[in-house]
């Protein structure tokens, strides 16, 4: 059961910005870091953000991270057709002392 | 380049065992936590289990907790995940993870294997 909680899916045109929102609470997000990961169908995941807001080498500037409080957002700016894929949030929580992942939004681009 | 390769996934009864594998190769084994992570088939991902860089500190999920054992074997560069008592919410694709740090805590997973099926299911 996941404990971090996305919107389902999201969607935009290319060239649009889009925002992927992952809610938690004081034990993950509140107080630890926020990874992001991208996953392709049939494809393993790949870290797209590590701490709250730094992009691995490789990753485009497009992609983006923030974290206010319990809640984190990923943000990709000049959309393109290759950006469809899964979008997870994750972060170590202090409660379970164990990492949970967020619920998952697949990002149509249209 | 770093490459992990998992394998020992298969098809087993409820109650069954599994082992798994993960070969590690293209940096220095002992530097990184490893573990695994599971993706049932149409669902979202969950972490399962991590092993320090030197194997003494293990982590599991509550899902598997007394069930699934992980090892590593520094001298192959691999880690191997003894699964007893299987269910069918256990079908998953289970990855092998390197973390990003020594310890598998509160860090991240910097590399993905391929995956390695597992079905359970009589």
């Amino acid at each position: 059961q996941s404990v971090l909680t996305q919107p389902p899916s999201a969607s935009g045109t290319p060239g649009q910005r889009v925002t992927i929102s992952c809610s938690g609470s004081n034990s993950n997000i509140g107080s630890n870091n926020v990874y992001w990961y991208q996953q392709f169908p049939g494809t393993a995941p790949k870290v797209l953000i590590y701490r709250n807001n730094q992009r691995p080498s490789g990753v485009p500037d497009r992609f983006s991270g923030s974290k206010s409080g319990t809640s984190a957002s990923l943000a990709i700016s000049g959309l393109r057709s290759e950006d469809e894929a899964d979008y997870y949030c994750a972060a170590w929580d202090d409660r379970l002392s164990g990492y949970v992942f967020g619920t998952g939004t697949k990002l149509t681009v249209l | 380049d770093v490459q992990l390769l998992e394998s020992g996934g298969g098809r087993v009864q409820p109650g069954g065992s599994l082992r798994l594998s993960c070969v590690a190769s293209g940096y220095t084994f002992t530097f990184h936590a490893a573990g695994w992570v599971r993706q049932a088939p149409g669902k979202g991902l969950e972490w399962v289990s991590g092993i320090s860089g030197s194997g003494d500190v293990t982590l599991y999920a509550d899902s598997v907790k007394g069930r699934f054992s992980i090892s590593r074997e520094n001298a192959q560069n691999s880690i191997f995940m003894n699964m007893s008592s299987l269910r069918s919410d256990d079908t998953a694709t289970y990855y092998c993870v390197r973390f990003r740090s020594v310890l598998p805590t509160a860090t991240y997973f910097d590399y993905w294997g391929q995956g390695s099926p597992v079905t359970v299911s009589s």
